[in-house]
């Protein structure tokens, strides 16, 4: 079946760092890939998208591309703020919603 | 305005008892959806409807059981509550074309906690 996988948390960045948080997916077919983030006490919110292969989502400063090669959505962020202190999810879309385990960045100033 | 919302946002309560987590959801979506995060946060799926029909069910306890009065209530009855029930749940909806929609709107949570 389908899955994703992120990298454990947690992780710990200074103000200003550059941040990147790996997601790999197994699918069939070609699935929609998106991360959510979820700020403490918050349900999740669409953070980006990606709908077909070489697309690039980004919003707030962050980015993903979908690379089908590698079957990869890793998300970056240049130069993060304290504010991006959150849990983040990588999601699959085909079939069914997967959700990767979440990424727990913590920035401090 | 308030997309997906939930009811109550935090729930403390004894084993063995009944309750009920409401949610409602002013986006027109036509499928709404019930998820458990347990204290690691895996977020897992339990339920979803559509237009009224039941389409996933992830092989949760028959002690949990969710009633849709209209394509804007997805609320989720628990009975004879247990300790391993101790979880965040979500609820989201989307509209979607096909099984699961392209994107889901999640409401803040309900953090029930079993004694």
């Amino acid at each position: 079946g389908n899955s994703v996988t992120q990298m454990e948390g947690p992780v710990t960045l200074s103000e200003e760092a550059f941040l990147t948080i790996n997601c790999t997916y197994t699918a069939t077919g070609y699935p929609s890939l998106f991360w959510y983030v979820q700020y403490p006490g918050e349900g999740l919110q669409l953070l980006l998208k990606a709908t077909k292969a070489d697309d690039k989502g980004s919003n707030k400063g962050f980015e993903a591309t979908y690379r089908k090669e590698t079957t990869s959505f890793h998300l970056e962020k240049g130069s993060v703020q304290v504010s991006d202190s959150a849990v983040y999810f990588c999601a699959l879309l085909g079939n069914d919603m997967r959700f990767g385990a979440g990424t727990r960045l913590t920035v401090k100033p | 305005d308030t997309a997906v919302s939930q009811t109550p946002k935090y729930l403390v309560t004894q084993m063995g008892n009944d309750k009920s987590i409401k949610c409602e959801q002013n986006l027109g979506h036509d499928t709404m959806y019930w998820y458990k995060q347990d204290s690691k946060k895996f977020l897992k799926i339990m339920f979803s409807y559509n237009n009224k029909e039941l389409i996933i069910n992830e092989t949760v306890p028959n002690r949990f059981s969710p009633k849709s009065p209209d394509k804007a209530h997805l609320n989720l009855h628990i009975n004879s509550l247990e300790l391993g029930d101790s979880a965040v749940y979500f609820c989201a909806s989307s509209q979607t074309t096909g099984r699961i929609g392209p994107e889901q709107f999640f409401g803040p949570g309900t953090r029930l906690t079993v004694l």
